[in-house]
């Protein structure tokens, strides 16, 4: 089973419409992060969570909320999809620093595609 | 305004031979610096990193090479292999930014057999 888990893996929905991507986690992680990519783009933070009471907005979070259940979980609604919302989703998770080291590494989902008509 | 840019966004090589996948990035607060590699239908996963202070990290067949002066970051794949084909990703990040990673659009490689 993958340590990340994000559900569902594809979904076509219509503007207007609420959405829910959920992700969970059996990495032990505390910290856990929202993605979206798009072509010629790359990847865009939308939110991130450093534990269950932090919760911080990334670069692209107009339109977006989130909701960090549990250690393990952490989800992102859209509460009216809009078609420009159309896009891969990426869940991601990493440990939490250790002092000055820094591995720099996000263990990533398998992602969600999403299409809002 | 792309803090980190990819210019190329596909690259085809011959099998057995090197591959070069070029990083610019803008902030010159960025001190840490990754490459991840992306299959289709798959997660990024972590493939190689450097830090600053380093201008050299190797680790098996991949090399990345760090220019401060000039910005510019580069991943080397030698030999190539087919099942090096993937999206790779460029990222980087600033201390006292909560090491948030800022990613460039990624170049797609293809290894020919």
């Amino acid at each position: 089973d993958a340590d990340v888990t994000q559900t569902p893996r594809n979904r076509i929905t219509k503007t207007g419409k609420r959405i829910m991507l959920e992700c969970s986690q059996t990495k032990g992680h505390d910290r856990m992060y929202w993605y979206r990519q798009d072509p010629g783009l790359g990847l865009r933070l939308i939110y991130y969570s450093f534990d269950v009471k932090d919760i911080n907005k990334g670069e692209i979070s107009d339109g977006y909320s989130v909701s960090r259940q549990a250690q393990a979980k952490f989800s992102l609604s859209l509460e009216s999809a809009i078609p420009n919302q159309t896009a891969l989703y990426f869940c991601a998770t990493s440990d939490r620093l250790s002092g000055t080291v820094f591995s720099g590494e996000l263990f990533f989902g398998e992602g969600s595609r999403l299409t809002v008509l | 305004d792309q803090q980190v840019k990819q210019n190329s966004p596909s690259l085809s090589v011959q099998e057995g031979r090197i591959s070069i996948l070029n990083c610019d990035y803008t902030n010159s607060m960025f001190d840490y610096f990754l490459w991840y590699k992306k299959y289709p239908a798959e997660g990024p996963t972590f493939l190689i990193s450097i830090s600053s202070i380093k201008d050299k990290n190797e680790d098996g067949r991949f090399t990345v090479f760090l220019n401060k002066s000039a910005k510019h970051l580069s991943l080397h794949i030698v030999p190539s292999q087919p099942g090096d084909s993937a999206v790779y990703f460029c990222a980087a990040s600033a201390s006292g930014s909560a090491r948030q990673l800022t990613f460039g659009s990624g170049t797609q490689l293809t290894v020919l057999p």
